[in-house]
C-alpha cells in the first residue's frame, strides 16, 4: 500500500519556474525522503527531512514537513530541462528496518 | 565506488516459467532492498535483507522470494510468472542497518525490466 500521496501527479512548467510538489502520509514517521527518478531508471536519492526538522535545503532543492498535518512539500526553484523527471516522497515502511513505502509520485515536465 | 548493480537488465519470459534476478550492493552496504514498478501500482515494497535475513517483507504472494548472501549480493526469484509480475525491479542498498535518526538514503541499481508474455 502507498504509504504517501504525491500532488500534483503531473505538472508542466516552463524553465526558469519554480515547481512545487506536495506530499501526505498516514503513519507517524521518523524522517521522510524524496526521490528522483529519470523516465524508466532507478532512483535517485534528493533529500532527508528529519521528523524534528521543519524545513531543508540542498542547492536548488527546498523541502518542507509539517508532521501535525502529515504532509511534506518539495520546491525545485529555477527548475531546468534536466529535472524532468518524476519524484517520489517515501516513508520508512517500520522501525525494524530501512525499506521505504512510496508514493505514486510526481511526473514533473520541464520545458524550454 | 561502483553503484549497484542489477543482472540482467532485461529479460523476457513466458507464463509459467520462473526468474531470478540479481543485485549487487554498494560495498560495505548490508542492508538489500527489492522493489517492484509498475504503471498502475506504482513503486511497491517487496523485501528486506539484512545480514542473509529477511527482516521486512511487502504484501506480495508467496511467488515472490529472495536471499541474500554472506557478500551481501541478493537474488530474488519470481515463480510460476504471471502477465501481471511484468514490471521494473528495482534494488536498493543502504549503508544503515536500522531504521533511526542517522542518515540512512537508499542508492538503487538501474533495474531490471521483465516482461511477461
Amino acid at each position: 500500500s502507498q504509504q504517501g500521496e504525491e500532488d500534483p501527479q503531473a505538472l508542466s512548467i516552463q524553465e526558469g519556474e519554480n515547481a512545487t510538489m506536495n506530499c501526505s502520509y498516514k503513519t507517524s514517521i521518523n524522517n521522510l525522503q524524496w526521490y528522483r527518478q529519470n523516465s524508466g531508471r532507478g532512483l535517485v536519492h534528493l533529500i532527508l527531512i528529519r521528523s524534528n526538522e521543519r524545513e531543508k535545503h540542498s542547492g536548488r532543492l527546498r523541502v518542507t514537513l509539517d508532521t501535525s498535518k502529515k504532509s511534506s512539500s518539495l520546491l525545485i526553484t529555477a527548475s531546468r530541462a534536466a529535472d524532468t523527471a518524476s519524484y517520489f516522497c517515501a516513508t520508512v515502511a517500520n522501525q525494524a528496518g530501512t525499506a521505504l513505502i512510496f508514493g505514486k509520485g510526481t511526473t514533473l515536465s520541464v520545458s524550454s | 565506488k561502483a553503484g549497484v548493480t542489477q543482472t540482467p537488465r532485461y529479460l523476457i519470459k513466458t507464463r509459467g516459467q520462473q526468474v531470478t534476478l540479481s543485485c549487487s550492493p554498494i560495498s560495505g552496504h548490508r542492508s538489500v532492498s527489492w522493489y517492484q514498478q509498475t504503471p498502475g501500482q506504482g513503486l511497491q515494497f517487496l523485501f528486506e535483507y539484512f545480514s542473509e535475513t529477511q527482516r521486512n517483507k511487502g504484501n506480495f504472494p508467496g511467488r515472490f522470494s529472495g536471499r541474500q548472501f554472506s557478500n551481501s549480493r541478493s537474488e530474488m526469484n519470481v515463480s510460476t510468472l504471471e502477465l501481471g509480475d511484468s514490471a521494473l525491479y528495482l534494488c536498493a542498498s543502504s549503508q544503515s542497518g536500522r531504521a533511526d535518526l542517522e542518515v540512512y538514503e537508499q542508492y538503487f541499481g538501474p533495474g531490471t525490466r521483465l516482461t511477461v508474455t
